[in-house]
């Protein structure tokens, strides 16, 4: 499975809006509603902010939101923060046998 | 409250073997889906390998043949056995719960491998 295509950068002045894209195939974006977000600051973990295209898990701010259409996903962040800036991951399912395909990542810098 | 601490990382040299362990409380390794999730210096995270509830095991390409995952019921904890060992090999590995709906839920803190001689 090839990884999922994601802009290498982006950023946006505090309280702006900023869209990361992630491009896959009908294999496996395209093909399930199964496209999750992580969020991942250096030296930590990844931490999940979006769960099946637009859902977020409890804790996760409203600023964060989810969508799809077609064979790309987007993780969308409101009212940019400080705190926002990180690094993140998009993945999809892609098969029982590949249970997951991961973008390249994108780093999120809040100007 | 959930959670996943690894261990068993170092540095080895290209072609040795090593054990990593995922030990789990407030949650059930057997139960649910779990990964291995690996990430090079400097580099994205990249999936790994997969043991199911039902017991099925799944590798990426390129550890096919050389990872193996399991689990041991009755110490609750995950297992990436490592053999031959390269420096592309090289990460900080996850473990992470996978739901049902394909998301990572719970990880744990990372252990860095480094293949060297």
């Amino acid at each position: 499975q090839s990884a999922l295509t994601q802009p290498p950068s982006a950023s946006g002045s505090p309280g702006q809006s900023v869209t990361i894209s992630c491009t896959g195939t009908s294999s496996d974006v395209g093909g399930y509603n199964y496209v999750s977000w992580y969020q991942q600051h250096p030296g930590k973990a990844p931490k999940l902010m979006i769960y099946e295209v637009s859902k977020r898990p409890s804790g996760v701010p409203d600023r964060f939101s989810g969508s799809k259409s077609g064979n790309t996903a987007s993780l969308t962040v409101s009212g940019l923060q400080a705190e926002d800036e990180a690094d993140y991951y998009c993945s999809s399912y892609a098969g029982s046998n590949s249970p997951s395909v991961f973008g390249g990542g994108t780093k999120l810098t809040v100007l | 409250e959930v959670q996943l601490v690894e261990s068993g990382g170092g540095l080895i040299q290209p072609g040795g073997s090593l054990r990593l362990s995922c030990a789990a409380s407030g949650f059930t390794v057997s139960s649910n889906y779990m990964s291995w999730v690996r990430q090079a210096p400097g580099k994205g995270l990249e999936w790994v390998s997969v043991i199911y509830s039902g017991g099925s095991t799944y590798y990426a390409d390129s550890v096919k043949g050389r990872f193996t995952i399991s689990r041991d019921n009755s110490k609750n904890t995950l297992y990436l056995q490592m053999n031959s060992l390269r420096a592309e090999d090289t990460a900080v590995y996850y473990c992470a719960s996978l739901s049902q709906t394909a998301y990572y839920g719970y990880w744990g803190q990372g252990t860095l491998v480094t293949v060297s001689s």
